[in-house]
């Protein structure tokens, strides 16, 4: 398996709501970043888990939280979101944290209405 | 197989010389190109991109050069500072990079000596 696998694809949710992106990797990879990208801009760093440890957090507001529940898993628990959240997120590994095999997932496209 | 790659593993440069990072691909498809540094147990960060409508983009110190019919582009750093040494990534998207979908190459790791 040489994939990150991200889900959901789509997600459209409400102010109020509280969701979850999960990503995923069977390769063995100790470093595990989320990322967004707003339309023709290049992604933008949120947080970089190395060896399941949160080691870098981009002043990302609380309303988005991460968590990296073993080694092959990583989610974003997302509540109280505004309009201006809606983005793609993606999901990224690495084979260290040196960045070594590094490979995206192919994102989740949320829309906050 | 690898639609991104970088040949070089890794880089040795003088301080102050030219530090030249190539990057090939293979799929034509690839309209929007980055390159990226990475430090040690931190997120790569973006250095500059280039739109396949374009041959160059320069942005202080990086210049990114482009060369569509060979499916090949290069980043310059000059000069080079050892503030630089650090893994960069070549990646290259389709759809102006709005769809997500970055490949990466699998990077070059640059050492600027004093």
């Amino acid at each position: 398996d040489t994939e990150v696998t991200q889900t959901p694809k789509h997600l459209v949710m409400g102010m109020t709501n509280k969701k979850s992106l999960k990503c995923e990797q069977h390769m063995g990879h100790r470093a595990m970043y989320w990322y967004k990208q707003k339309a023709k801009k290049p992604p933008e760093l949120m947080f970089v888990y190395s060896y399941e440890k949160l080691s870098i957090n981009e002043s990302v507001p609380s309303r988005f939280s991460p968590e990296c529940p073993n080694s092959s898993l990583l989610n974003l628990h997302l509540h109280a979101l505004q309009p201006e959240d809606s983005a793609l997120y993606l999901c990224a590994s690495s084979q260290t944290p040196e960045g070594y095999g590094y490979t995206f997932g192919s994102g989740t496209r949320l829309t906050v209405v | 197989d690898q639609q991104v790659k970088q040949n070089s593993p890794s880089l040795s440069v003088q301080e102050g010389r030219i530090s030249i990072l190539n990057c090939d691909y293979t799929n034509s498809m690839f309209d929007y190109f980055l390159w990226y540094k990475k430090y040690p147990a931190e997120g790569p960060t973006f250095l500059i991109s280039i739109s396949s409508i374009k041959d160059k983009n320069e942005d202080g110190r990086f210049t990114v050069f482009l060369n569509k019919s060979a499916k090949h582009l290069s980043l310059h750093i000059v000069p080079s500072q050892p503030g630089d040494s650090a893994v960069y990534f070549c990646a290259a998207s389709v759809y102006g990079g709005s769809q997500g979908n970055l490949i990466f190459g699998k990077g070059t790791k640059l050492s600027v000596k004093p």
